[in-house]
């Protein structure tokens, strides 16, 4: 257990519709790190969080968006969902400082039908 | 543009065989290579992770070697064990970008009792 939580842990929705991805990172931990897996394009960065303020950027749609909250939890926004966003949605915390060694959650399912 | 190039995409081995992954990286700014393991269903999780200083890392039976000229680094699982058969991800950060990971596309790993 990586300390790390994320609800739900599936979620089924149709095209045009918007989620709300949850996560909680370890206790202590500032950074919080989006990543998406799927099948054609792999682990893809999305953005991350330092202490309520975005840090960086990856490919994230427009469409979607995040943030983090006073208590350190973040939520990550995914709206007029199209039939390719169905993935696997990770969060990952880390201390600022320790470089790389970001902790995953169990991620979240996303099925788009 | 894919920045970290992993290979095999899989790989079959027989308990107490040797595993070898290997990964090439185009941007020399990249200063951390960490290696993740995945299980199904599961997050990944940090497994060994190198700086570019350091030519070798052992971690029990988990090595990694780098070759900075090459630009170059690969995963060696010494006495593969079927505890061992998961998905390993290389990737690779830059402090100064925030520490955002950006990953190969994984081999999965199967050992053979």
């Amino acid at each position: 257990d990586s300390g790390v939580t994320q609800t739900p842990k599936h979620l089924i929705t149709a095209t045009g519709q918007r989620v709300t991805l949850r996560c909680s990172p370890r206790s202590g931990d500032l950074s919080v790190y989006w990543y998406q897996q799927s099948l054609d394009q792999g682990l893809q960065f999305l953005i991350q969080y330092y202490n309520g303020e975005e840090r960086a950027k990856g490919n994230i749609l427009e469409r979607f968006s995040a943030q983090q909250f006073p208590d350190l939890h973040s939520e990550l926004n995914l709206s007029s969902l199209e039939l390719g966003d169905s993935a696997l949605y990770f969060c990952a915390s880390s201390v600022e400082g320790a470089q790389g060694t970001q902790y995953f959650g169990p991620g979240t399912r996303l099925l788009v039908l | 543009q894919q920045q970290v190039k992993q290979s095999p995409q899989s790989l079959i081995v027989q308990k107490g065989g040797i595993s070898i992954i290997n990964c090439a990286y185009e941007n020399t700014a990249f200063d951390y290579f960490p290696w993740y393991q995945q299980f199904p269903g599961k997050g990944p999780a940090l497994l060994i992770a190198i700086r570019p200083d350091v030519s070798e890392k052992k971690e029990g039976r988990f090595t990694i070697s780098f070759n900075k000229s090459a630009k170059q680094f690969s995963l060696h699982i010494m006495d593969s064990q079927p505890g061992d058969s998961a998905t390993y991800f290389c990737a690779a950060s830059i402090k100064a970008a925030g520490n955002k990971l950006t990953f190969g596309g994984g081999t999965r790993v199967l050992v053979k009792p």
